[in-house]
C-alpha cells in the first residue's frame, strides 16, 4: 500500500529550537510538495521539487525556513528558529508526472502538528 | 491575494440529497484544477479532478463542472451520504500541470440525517 510518510506525527516545541520535519515520498514520484495549513490561511503551498531540483520556495519565510532533498526517498522541512506563529501542521504531498511533464494528482501524507510554545 | 476562492465556510446538507461545491478562480493560466476531501487529523486525499479541455468530469457519485469563462468550478456529490462529511478543497494548477497546486480554504460538508 503505497503511501506518503510523515514523521513526526506531532512535535512540540519551545520558541527558538530548532524543528525538522521528514518526508517520505511514494516510490517513483518525482514531484514533492510540502504545504502548511492554518485556520487562517488554509493550505499554503510552502516549496515543491521535481526530481529533486527546488522549482518554487517563494511561499517559504527563507529566513528560518529551509527545505532539502537530500535523496529522492527523503524530503526535509527544517525550521531554525522556531516561533509560536509556525504552529501549524505541516503535510508532504508527492505525485508523478504526466506524460506532458506535468503533475496529475498529489498524495498527502497524514501531516505534522507543530506546536512551538 | 487568494487566487483559488471557496466562499463557504461550510455547507450543510440532508443525506440524500444533493450537495453543491462551489469554488472561483482568478489566475487566467490555471489549466488544471482538482477536489481533495479531507478528514480531521488527516492529509487531503484526492477526489476528482478536470482539465481545462473539459467542462464535465463523472466518477460515480462526484461531478465536477467547469466554467472557464466565468472562471468557476463546482463539485456535485449525489446523493450525499454521512461519509461524505468532510473539508472539501478546491485546487488549481497551471502550466499543463507543472506548477504547484494552489489551494482555496475549504468548505466544510456536513451531511445530515
Amino acid at each position: 500500500d503505497a503511501r506518503v510518510t510523515q514523521t513526526p506525527r506531532h512535535k512540540v516545541t519551545e520558541m527558538g529550537q530548532e524543528v525538522t520535519m521528514r518526508c517520505q515520498p511514494i516510490l517513483g514520484h518525482n514531484t514533492v510538495f510540502w504545504y502548511r495549513q492554518t485556520m487562517m490561511q488554509g493550505l499554503e503551498l510552502l516549496a515543491y521539487f521535481r526530481n529533486r531540483a527546488p522549482l518554487d520556495d517563494s511561499g517559504m519565510p527563507k529566513d528560518r525556513f529551509s527545505a532539502e532533498m537530500p535523496d529522492a526517498t527523503l524530503a526535509t522541512l527544517k525550521i531554525q528558529p522556531s516561533e509560536p506563529r509556525d504552529s501549524a501542521v505541516y503535510f508532504c504531498a508527492s505525485g508523478p508526472s504526466a506524460k506532458t511533464g506535468g503533475l496529475t494528482e498529489a498524495f498527502f501524507g497524514q501531516g505534522t502538528r507543530l506546536t512551538v510554545v | 491575494d487568494q487566487q483559488v476562492k471557496q466562499n463557504s465556510p461550510s455547507l450543510s446538507v440532508q443525506e440524500g440529497r444533493i450537495s453543491i461545491l462551489n469554488c472561483d478562480y482568478t489566475n487566467s493560466m490555471f489549466d488544471y484544477f482538482l477536489w481533495y476531501k479531507k478528514y480531521p487529523a488527516e492529509g487531503p486525499t484526492f477526489l476528482i479532478s478536470i482539465s481545462s479541455i473539459k467542462d464535465k468530469n463523472e466518477d460515480g457519485r462526484f461531478t465536477v463542472f467547469l466554467n472557464k469563462s466565468a472562471k468557476h468550478l463546482s463539485l456535485h456529490i449525489v446523493p450525499s451520504q454521512p461519509g461524505d462529511s468532510a473539508v472539501y478543497f478546491c485546487a488549481a494548477s497551471g502550466g499543463g500541470g507543472a506548477d504547484g497546486l494552489t489551494f482555496g480554504k475549504g468548505t466544510h460538508l456536513i451531511i445530515q440525517p
